[in-house]
């Protein structure tokens, strides 16, 4: 069954340094989301991404964060400076559709990538 | 107003004994679905059902089993037999349009 697929499974790194997350998608979904989850609490929303561009983001996306699909199959969530409070799992997710509920529009979730800030 | 209510926050039990897994949702949509999620100590989410708002027949996967009943807005979910392998903390979640709302999770712990 095709499945999302995000690397690294853990990051480590100083307070301060870039970071880049990475996930290949499944291949025919058109629809890209990031989530976070901080250690003990519950799964939140970042960012959706659709045809090169965000469609919606949550308040927690701020400048620091960015999105990109630099090719055909990668989906990158970047930190430029990261912070102590970011050590998170983060989860990528992507839907053949959006907007509304079909079978079409469920989120598939990858594994997720445990970044350590230091 | 949370769109998705997990209100117990841990429980524990002792291997064998039943558990039910509360939710509540909250949302203005006729049509939805529902999903509950395993998170392991490892971290990932692992999918472990989908409801949507049209079909309200209660499901059973060998000792899971769901309770869907809108008239109550709830989803609870059952596991009979519990083994030490359940213990993880599950995740309620509701799809509104393009959005997933999580509920806060309920942590388990079965003990031998």
């Amino acid at each position: 069954e095709p499945e999302v697929t995000q690397t690294p499974s853990h990051q480590v790194t100083q307070m301060g340094q870039e970071v880049i997350l990475r996930c290949v998608p499944i291949s025919n979904h058109l629809y890209f989301y990031w989530y976070r989850q901080i250690l003990g609490q519950k799964v939140e929303f970042l960012v959706s991404f659709y045809n090169n561009e965000i469609s919606e983001k949550s308040e927690i996306f701020d400048d620091q964060f960015s999105v990109e699909r630099p090719d055909g199959s990668n989906f990158t969530l970047k930190i430029r400076s990261t912070k102590l409070e970011d050590s998170a799992m983060y989860f990528c997710a992507s839907s053949q559709t959006s907007g509304g509920a079909s079978a079409k529009n469920i989120q598939y979730f990858g594994a997720g990538t445990r970044l350590s800030v230091l | 107003a949370q769109k998705v209510t997990q209100a117990q926050t841990e429980i524990s039990v002792v291997e064998k004994e039943d558990v039910t897994l509360d939710c509540v949702y909250e949302t203005r949509d006729t049509t939805y679905y529902l999903f509950w999620y395993k998170q392991p100590p490892s971290g990932e989410l692992v999918f472990l059902i989908r409801r949507n708002s049209f079909d309200e027949q209660n499901e059973i996967s060998g000792r899971y089993s769901w309770n869907f009943q809108k008239s109550t807005s709830s989803f609870n979910f059952t596991i009979t037999a519990s083994q030490v392998v359940d213990s993880a903390v599950y995740f309620c979640a509701l799809i509104d349009f393009n959005k997933f709302y999580f509920g806060s999770g309920t942590k388990l712990n079965v003990k031998p």
